[in-house]
């Protein structure tokens, strides 16, 4: 299994401004993911975050809107940039990791994002 | 329609079996998952499940796959007031290390 910590674990924001979230692992992994959770809504993968290259950003999201950073094999960020208050959510990091025969992603916490 | 489906809500007595239930659209699934999340938590990995099985049990949990109606369900036996949460069904396909996950069944445990 994995640990995985996030940073901050809640935050009330302003519009407009711009909030990052950290994610740290106890152990190295190769893809980290950062998904988003709305209320009554299932998870949404925003991207899936490699070392050494650029995000991948799945249909809807793009990189000028939510800049990842992965420096190292237990580290990422997420920034939520220019925040409206549609970006309220929770936001999770999530790794993946061998669990018997098969891969299985392990997630954080999760950070609650109110935006006002 | 979504890919994967779940009702919505469940309430069930202290003490009492509980049965979740999830359907699924891509006959490739090769492995399903259940998700366990409580308030103010992240998503905690309850057990899985490959498409070949049909049934897989872990102490109060029960998993069965009717891969023919595409059926996924999650039985809780003696469920217990700290079993109350949000219970996620997740499907992956052969090819795609991302799963899809369902909207979530809210599990409400009274005494």
């Amino acid at each position: 299994s994995a640990v995985i910590s996030q940073k901050p674990s809640r935050d009330i924001c302003q519009r407009g401004t711009s909030l990052t979230i950290q994610c740290q692992v106890d152990s190295q992994v190769t893809m980290m993911f950062w998904y988003r959770q709305q209320p009554g809504q299932s998870l949404t993968l925003i991207a899936t975050a490699n070392q050494g290259s650029e995000a991948t950003y799945e249909s809807g999201f793009v990189i000028d809107k939510f800049p990842i950073s992965r420096p190292n094999l237990t580290f990422s960020t997420l920034t939520v940039s220019n925040m409206s208050p549609e970006d309220s959510s929770i936001y999770l990091c999530s790794v993946e990791k061998s669990q018997g025969n098969t891969d299985t992603q392990y997630f954080g916490p999760g950070t609650r994002l109110t935006v006002l | 329609g979504e890919d994967v489906e779940q009702s919505l809500f469940l309430s069930v007595r202290e003490g009492d079996s509980s049965v979740i239930n999830c359907t699924y659209t891509d006959s490739s699934s090769t492995y399903l998952y259940w998700y366990k999340q409580e308030p103010g938590a992240g998503l905690q990995l309850l057990t899985y499940i490959f498409s070949n099985m049909d049934m897989k049990q872990d102490q109060r949990l029960t998993v069965l796959l009717n891969k023919k109606d595409k059926h996924l369900s999650l039985r809780i036996a003696d469920t217990q007031t700290g079993d109350s949460a949000i219970y996620f069904c997740a499907e992956k396909v052969g090819g795609s290390y991302i799963p899809t996950f369902g909207r979530g069944t809210s599990l409400i445990v009274h005494p």
